[in-house]
């Protein structure tokens, strides 16, 4: 399968800070990358769509302000939480769309604000 | 109705059996199907895809899908402890010229010794 990279793959912030976490697929062009976030023990929760060289579609109940996505490139979509709080603190987890709708996921990104 | 609806379990099995995980789905124009494993920590991992009636073998892993009955499964066979994991159905979407991954909420798998 496809291999999709993450990084930083732990970050620990304070509160009111800004978390870019960038994700690249490494061995094909994505046109479509998707961000989740997971809590402990949770589902897998879509966040937004992102697709290269257009505005992200965000999922009801995301704050498009608060967690920004660019997708420049075909490689490269990058999540930046803007003034993160503690209850920002989760498992976000990016993922490229191959050409038959499977998902490739990235390692994941444990963020912890403190 | 969910989308996607699988039983959350635990499902727990001896090692050596087969294991058998369930999943449904809602949309009846769903054309591709996939089976996620993941590890308690780390991110899922793409283990089957299936696109038509039948039956798919890969190695002990082997997906069924009736379109008609709207149900897709899993089957491992020869459970190993590694095995031990939440499994994630995915049927994805057709939402305005593309794609919604819809997952369900995973059946979580032991595989005891």
């Amino acid at each position: 399968g496809a291999v999709v990279s993450q990084h930083p793959s732990r970050v620990i912030c304070k509160s009111g800070t800004s978390v870019k976490i960038e994700c690249r697929s490494l061995d094909f062009q994505a046109t479509t990358m998707f961000w989740y976030r997971q809590f402990p023990k949770q589902s897998l929760m879509l966040m937004a769509t992102s697709n290269e060289g257009s505005k992200a579609t965000y999922e009801q109940g995301v704050e498009k302000d608060k967690f920004l996505i660019n997708h420049a490139s075909l490689t490269l979509s990058t999540l930046t939480v803007t003034s993160a709080h503690p209850e920002d603190s989760s498992f976000y987890i990016c993922s490229a769309r191959g050409v038959k709708l499977e998902q490739f996921f990235g390692p994941g990104t444990r963020l912890t604000v403190l | 109705q969910k989308e996607v609806e699988q039983n959350s379990g635990p499902l727990s099995v001896p090692e050596g059996a087969i294991a058998s995980l369930n999943c449904t789905y809602s949309d009846r124009v769903s054309q591709s199907f996939f089976w996620y494993r993941q590890y308690s920590g780390k991110s899922p991992e793409l283990i089957m895809s299936i696109y038509s009636n039948g039956d798919k073998e890969d190695g002990r892993f082997t997906a069924q899908l009736n379109k008609a009955s709207q149900y897709v499964s899993l089957l491992i066979r020869d459970s190993q402890p590694s095995d031990s994991a939440t499994y994630l159905c995915a049927v994805p979407r057709p939402s305005g010229g593309s794609y919604i991954p819809t997952f369900g909420r995973g059946t979580s798998l032991i595989v005891h010794p």
